[in-house]
């Protein structure tokens, strides 16, 4: 059964660039898409994007001038990278697969908590 | 690209059903058949309730059922139990190619 587990600083300054890895377990990155999905404190969800296996990407337009998302060569993580990040970025970040061919976004991380500030 | 649009608070006395609304236009909800309904418990990481408009993942009481009509979807929880209290977030595909969440709506159980 997939798991995902989430990791990465739980603190970064204003400015710089927030980096975060997702880790899958009991299976690959060898089918389906790679979401990450935040929430600020207080607030609603919000998808910031998602990566096919192949590598294709999509992106939060809100979001996309500064946003990488990608797979790494292991094919067991893929990582969020957010650069120009302010205190509105702050936020608990998850990742989560979705099938191919649906909608259902069905094994989520335990979330981290990320916060920007100096 | 918009937030869909959900009612910020519904509540009911358990027992009854309740029907939380997901409106969003022919770019997302009334274009595709995937829209889907999580469930979010203060702290707790969201869960999947519905996904492609009315299926239910195994596990999930067969109180949950969701609609679409035209480009507004619902999700209806009949029987409302205490512990269904929760925040409901619906999410849709869009033309884009890209994924909007509901701004989310609070369930409170009289």
């Amino acid at each position: 059964q997939v798991q995902l587990q989430e990791s990465g600083p739980g603190l970064v300054k204003p400015s710089e660039t927030l980096s975060l890895i997702c880790s899958v377990s009991g299976g690959s990155i060898t089918s389906d898409h790679w979401s990450w999905i935040r929430q600020p404190p207080g607030k609603g969800l919000e998808w910031i994007g998602n990566i096919y296996y192949s590598g294709t990407t999509k992106y939060n337009p809100s979001l996309k001038s500064r946003l990488l998302i990608s797979v790494a060569t292991s094919k067991t993580q893929f990582s969020l990278n957010l650069n120009s990040v302010t205190a509105a970025d702050s936020a608990v970040y998850y990742c989560a697969r979705r099938k191919n061919g649906s909608g259902r976004m069905d094994v989520w991380g335990k979330g981290t908590t990320v916060i920007v500030s100096s | 690209q918009s937030a869909l649009t959900q009612p910020a608070s519904v509540s009911g006395s358990p027992g009854q059903s309740i029907t939380i609304s997901c409106t969003g236009t022919g770019s997302d909800v009334g274009n595709y058949n995937y829209v889907s309904w999580y469930q979010q418990h203060p702290g707790k990481v969201p869960k999947l309730m519905i996904y492609d408009v009315s299926n239910r993942p195994s596990g999930v009481s067969d109180r949950f059922s969701g609609s679409k009509s035209g480009n507004t979807a619902s999700l209806t929880i009949s029987g409302l139990q205490a512990e269904d209290e929760a925040d409901y977030y619906c999410i849709s595909y869009t033309t884009t190619t890209t994924w909007v969440f509901g701004g989310g709506t609070k369930v409170t159980v009289l």
